[in-house]
C-alpha cells in the first residue's frame, strides 16, 4: 500500500541553523514526490516537487530536496532557516495516472530566536 | 489571477445535519480534488472531479458526495454528520486529469457538535 512516513512530529532549530526534514515513502511505481508547507490556519503551499530527472530539486523559499530511490527517501533541506519558516511541513507521494496524493502526518517546525 | 477559493471559511453543525462546502478552482484549471485534514493529521484524499464526473475516490463512506459544475467549480456534500467529520476540508485544483501540480485553497473548518 502507498504510504508516507515523516518520523519527526516536531523539530526545533535555531534561526540561521541548517534544517533537514525526513520523509520515507512506500510506493510500487515510480513516485511523484512533493513537499508542502502549511502555516497556521492556511491552506497548503507547494515548496517543490519531483517527477523525474535530476534527483536534487530546488524549490521556493530556499528549500531543496533529494530523491534517493535506494532509500525510498525524499528529505527536505534548507541551509539557513528564518523565523518565518516556522510551520507544518508535509511530504506527499503520488503517481502518473493516479489522481490522489498521499500525505504524511507532517512535521511541525519550531524556530528558536 | 485568483487562486483557489473556498466558502465558507468556518461552519458549525450538529450531528445528523447535512453540509455543503464550495470550491472555485484556480483560473484555467478543470480538475478539483477534495481532502479532509483532521487535527494533527495530514490531508486525506476524498475524491477528484473532472469533466463533471467523480474520477477517483478515497476511503470515505457514501455520506460524502460531490458535484462539479460546467464552470469547473465544485461542491462537497456530507450527510448525516458525525463528530468525527470535524476537520479542515481542503479543495485543490489542477489542470487536466491525472497527477499534475495541485493548488490548494485555504480550506473550510467544519465543526460538528
Amino acid at each position: 500500500a502507498q504510504s508516507v512516513t515523516q518520523p519527526d512530529i516536531h523539530i526545533t532549530v535555531s534561526e540561521g541553523a541548517s534544517l533537514e526534514l525526513r520523509c520515507n515513502y512506500s510506493y510500487g511505481a515510480t513516485p511523484y514526490l512533493f513537499w508542502y508547507v502549511q502555516s497556521p490556519g492556511q491552506g497548503l503551499q507547494l515548496l517543490l516537487k519531483y517527477f523525474s530527472g535530476d534527483t536534487l530539486v530546488q524549490g521556493i523559499k530556499g528549500f531543496e530536496a533529494e530523491f534517493k530511490r535506494s532509500q525510498s527517501s525524499f528529505n527536505l533541506r534548507k541551509p539557513s532557516v528564518h523565523w518565518s519558516d516556522a510551520a507544518e511541513y508535509f511530504c506527499a507521494v503520488g503517481a502518473k495516472g493516479d489522481d490522489k496524493i498521499i500525505f504524511g502526518k507532517g512535521t511541525r517546525l519550531h524556530i528558536l530566536p | 489571477d485568483a487562486g483557489v477559493t473556498q466558502s465558507p471559511t468556518h461552519l458549525i453543525k450538529t450531528r445528523g445535519q447535512q453540509v455543503t462546502l464550495r470550491c472555485s478552482p484556480k483560473s484555467g484549471h478543470d480538475t478539483v480534488s477534495w481532502y479532509q485534514q483532521a487535527l494533527g493529521q495530514g490531508p486525506q484524499f476524498i475524491f477528484q472531479y473532472y469533466e463533471e464526473e467523480e474520477r477517483q475516490r478515497g476511503n470515505f463512506p457514501d455520506r460524502f458526495s460531490g458535484h462539479q459544475f460546467p464552470n469547473y467549480s465544485s461542491e462537497l456534500n456530507v450527510n448525516a454528520l458525525l463528530l468525527g467529520d470535524s476537520a479542515l476540508y481542503l479543495c485543490a485544483s489542477s489542470l487536466s486529469r491525472g497527477l499534475n501540480e495541485q493548488f490548494f485553497g485555504p480550506g473550510t473548518r467544519l465543526t460538528v457538535l
